[in-house]
């Protein structure tokens, strides 16, 4: 069966200090991978997804980024966090075949003072 | 107009009624419909998935599509504390999706 594996569960940053938030799933190949925000009280927001190695598209122009360095890794980073930056980030993955159902990791939350 | 529009609530019931949670989309390109529960500090979890139009059914809960309507329900019985949660409802015409943004529900012993 297929898992997805997302760290740290809870971090607390300063501000202008980095990021680096992990994800990896098991069990399956070429999955889409994606990374979600989800602010308190609001609903998901698609910061990113990819397709494949080295494929990232971004959604929304940010302080962030992403990169797949592996068929199953997905990272989410930043140079230098802002506080609008805080909330719950998810990531997540579906089938590249089908892709028509995504599964969601445990989330991190990222609170930055 | 958002694609999907689902209230967010919250909702509160006492232990064993009959929830029913509702969505309404506006893209009729939607084929696959989704709900997923969300407990508190943690990722959303699939709970049902349906493709088209038609009902589902597993254990105490039922999804519902309405694709006339453009309206989707998910229907849990015999409510129980556990099932507190938020539900989101999900929606995509293949591998686009695009979420509610979340009903809280209580259910209160």
């Amino acid at each position: 069966s297929q898992t997805i594996h997302q760290w740290p569960a809870t971090l607390v940053q300063p501000v202008g200090s980095p990021l680096s938030l992990e994800c990896t799933v098991e069990g399956t190949s070429n999955p889409n991978l994606y990374w979600y925000r989800q602010a308190a009280g609001r609903g998901l927001q698609l910061l990113f997804y990819s397709v494949g190695i080295g494929q990232i598209s971004s959604e929304v122009p940010q302080n962030l980024s992403a990169s797949r360095p592996q068929d199953r890794q997905f990272i989410l980073s930043s140079k230098k966090l802002l506080l609008s930056d805080s909330g719950f980030y998810l990531c997540a993955w579906s089938d590249g075949h089908s892709g028509n159902t995504i599964y969601f990791g445990e989330g991190s939350w990222l609170t930055v003072v | 107009q958002k694609e999907v529009e689902q209230d967010p609530g919250p909702l509160s019931v006492p232990e064993g009624a009959i929830v029913s949670l509702n969505c309404t989309y506006s893209n009729s390109a939607f084929q696959y419909f989704m709900w997923y529960r969300q407990y508190s500090r943690k990722g959303p979890e699939l709970l049902m998935y349906t493709y088209s139009s038609g009902n589902k059914e597993d254990g105490r809960f039922t999804a519902q599509v309405d694709k006339s309507s453009k309206y989707i329900s998910l229907f849990i019985r015999d409510s129980q504390p556990s099932d507190s949660a938020t539900y989101l409802c999900a929606m995509s015409p293949r591998n686009d999706m695009r979420f509610g943004a979340g009903t809280r529900l209580t259910v209160k012993p």
